[in-house]
């Protein structure tokens, strides 16, 4: 059963640490995505990678925030040093080529206090 | 700027009717359009997929319409069941965007009432 696996599930941190997040996309598919979803914003986009290329962060803070895909398995996204305004859901998401289904892992809650 | 409006945001309906849920975005020049289903807590199941080129798809207890030229889409759940209570929303990647970035609604969230 394929499937977009995200690690931590859950994520409770203190302010000024450094938060990393994994996403393991689905065997094959050459695009990912980083969304946040929060109460007030709903889903936005973090960052694309296409091929391992990162694509567009613009909707990344990147003072802190920080994408990268060491290789075709792993997407990472980095957050140093969090901040409690950061506290929401993080979503990974990949896809096979433009015109196919996305499919999304199960999300990371961080809660940075 | 494509904008995805999805109305009502929030529906109760008691079990055994049918839901319709609505779609509309701003620009035509997508390459499909994506249902997709949220359960408190979760992440997004994808429902359906719907190419700019189709006006309908079908998945069970669910059809899915699609106009382009008029900006919208229409799910529609037949014989609601109270395991369909979840949000609810849809996603366009644009033509116009390189990259086919998914553009999202805010959702509808619904309740259904056994």
């Amino acid at each position: 059963d394929a499937r977009v696996t995200q690690t931590p599930r859950h994520k409770v941190t203190e302010m000024g640490q450094e938060v990393t997040m994994r996403c393991q996309p689905i065997l094959g598919h050459n695009t990912v995505f980083w969304y946040r979803q929060t109460m007030m914003q709903g889903l936005e986009l973090l960052a694309y990678f296409r091929n391992r290329a990162p694509l567009d962060d613009s909707g990344m803070p990147k003072d802190r925030f920080s994408a990268e895909m060491p290789d075709a398995t792993l997407a990472t996204l980095k957050i140093q040093p969090s901040e409690p305004r950061d506290s929401a859901v993080y979503f990974c998401a990949s896809r096979q080529g433009m015109n196919t289904e996305a499919f999304f892992g199960q999300g990371t809650r961080l809660t940075v206090v | 700027k494509q904008e995805v409006t999805q109305i009502p945001a929030a529906l109760s309906v008691p079990e055994g009717e049918n839901l319709v849920l609505n779609c509309s975005f701003t620009d035509s020049a997508i390459y499909n359009l994506q249902w997709f289903r949220q359960d408190p807590g979760k992440g997004l199941t994808s429902l359906l997929l719907i190419q700019s080129s189709q006006r309908e798809q079908t998945s069970g207890r669910l059809n899915a319409s699609l106009d382009k030229s008029s900006g919208r889409s229409t799910l529609y759940i037949a014989a609601s069941q109270p395991g369909d209570s979840a949000t609810y929303l849809c996603a366009v990647p644009l033509t116009t965007d390189s990259w086919g970035k998914l553009q999202f609604g805010a959702g509808t969230q619904v309740v259904v009432t056994p």
